[in-house]
């Protein structure tokens, strides 16, 4: 699977976009980008994959540029319990295939 | 759904004992995954099966890990003998071979003093 690099960090106020980004720039052709996000002391939790248009879901939109090297995931009004490590991966779509984890990034979303 | 159930929530054991861990996939999913995390290492995949049958078992640690899946319903994570190093997270997902989507459990919190 092709490796992701984050930011370590964010920080972003409640009811403003949150806006993730996520390099990939070895992603092949027939990888997906996911993102998962881990609340503190809960497992992780699946928001979004795209392949490469982009991908809106109830929880979040996913941005991937043109050349698929780097892509962006937006919270659109950030609320508190959005607080949580984001993890982007990158990785063959299916389910029966493992999922590997970087260190992700810890948004803090704050008043 | 009941999702992905995981026992006990946590365990506090002794070193040298041995330790089981249980999960209960979503009802139909047919992969299952291992996963640790700790402050050092992340999250890290031990072992998955497909269709009860380990595919990866390369995140296993040494032989003092084994994991078993003996039917489509149930699988457990064994430590023995259990050493303070193993203490972490330890979470069980599962997912639909066709499906895109690991659905994870609570996790179960080790402590081995």
């Amino acid at each position: 699977d092709a490796k992701t690099t984050q930011p370590t960090s964010m920080d972003c106020a409640e009811g403003r976009a949150a806006n993730l980004p996520c390099n990939h720039s070895t992603i092949s052709g027939n990888e997906y980008v996911y993102w998962y996000r881990q609340i503190h002391s809960q497992g992780p939790q699946y928001i979004i994959h795209g392949l490469k248009n982009n991908e809106t879901n109830e929880m979040a939109s996913l941005i991937i540029t043109e050349d698929r090297k780097s892509s962006t995931l937006i919270l659109p009004h950030a609320t508190l319990r959005d607080t949580a490590v984001y993890y982007c991966i990158v990785r063959v779509a299916g389910g029966g295939n493992k999922l590997t984890f970087g260190t992700g990034t810890q948004l803090k979303v704050e008043l | 759904d009941a999702g992905v159930i995981q026992s006990p929530r946590h365990e506090v054991t002794e070193m040298g004992q041995e330790v089981t861990l249980r999960c209960k996939p979503i009802s139909g999913h047919n992969s299952l995954f291992w996963y640790r995390q700790t402050m050092m290492r992340g999250l890290e995949l031990l072992i998955y099966f497909n269709n009860n049958v380990p595919i990866d078992d390369s995140g296993m640690p040494e032989d003092r890990f084994s994991a078993k899946m003996p039917n489509a319903s149930f699988s457990t994570l064994k430590i023995q003998p259990s050493e303070p190093r193993d203490s972490a997270v330890y979470f069980c997902a599962s997912s639909s071979l066709q499906g895109n989507i690991q659905y994870f459990g609570a996790g179960t919190r080790l402590s081995v003093l």
